[in-house]
């Protein structure tokens, strides 16, 4: 079945040093979607990507797709504590349901 | 808010006993996912409805099993409950059958301790 990959599970950051997860899948993606979860709270959606190469931002947030869109990134700049969580990738490839990656686990140090 | 609603918020029971969860959707919306997060791991997709109908099943255990009412509102039913079944449940609802760029939008979730 699809498996989306996602590395590394747990990243320790300073407080203004950036962070990236990345996201990989066996399979050519038709769009992924990105999700944050607070800690002691729920998924939330964050990002949908569609085309091959797209790239969004969200303030601090950068969003890639992989041009053959089988692989994405979120990269975080200049972490605060805010951005504490556990952030999740998840694909959906034509005819299937969407497969949440295991999640990066990110800890900010103040 | 997301707008999906679970309840109950916590639950403790003993290994055996049965338990039901209950998820209302997001208004409008026709499909429930549940999912099923252990300590610091990440979600386990359990099942999905559409309309009434299952539409996807994932790593469900036999002793669980699920349905989605008339009304959209649907309930996972937990039975012989052991320890590892401890953990945070979550339900989750979009627009449309799952596929496509359908947004999931979760509920707060369901803390299940079994002792």
């Amino acid at each position: 079945g699809q498996q989306v990959m996602q590395i590394p599970q747990y990243q320790h950051v300073q407080e203004g040093e950036d962070f990236t997860t990345y996201c990989n899948s066996s399979t050519t993606l038709s769009n992924i979607q990105w999700y944050k979860q607070r800690p002691g709270g729920h998924p939330v959606f964050l990002i949908q990507l569609v085309k091959s190469g797209e790239v969004k931002k969200q303030k601090r947030l950068t969003f890639q797709f992989g041009e053959a869109k089988k692989n994405s990134s979120l990269h975080i700049t200049a972490t605060q504590t805010t951005d504490v969580g556990t952030y999740f990738c998840a694909g959906h490839v034509s005819g299937s349901r969407l497969t949440f990656g295991e999640g990066t686990q990110l800890t900010v140090n103040p | 808010d997301s707008g999906v609603t679970q309840t109950p918020k916590h639950l403790i029971t003993a290994t055996g006993q049965r338990v039901t969860l209950r998820c209302s959707p997001r208004s409008g919306d026709l499909s429930v996912y549940w999912y099923q997060q252990s300590l610091d791991q990440g979600l386990q997709f359990l099942i999905q409805y559409y309309n009434g109908e299952e539409r996807a099943k994932g790593n469900i255990l036999e002793r669980f099993s699920a349905q989605q009412f008339p009304d959209l509102h649907s309930e996972l039913n937990l039975s012989s409950l052991e320890l590892g079944d401890s953990a945070l449940y979550f339900c989750a609802s979009s627009v449309g059958r799952g596929g496509g760029q359908n947004i999931q939008y979760f509920g707060a979730g369901t803390r299940l301790s079994v002792l």
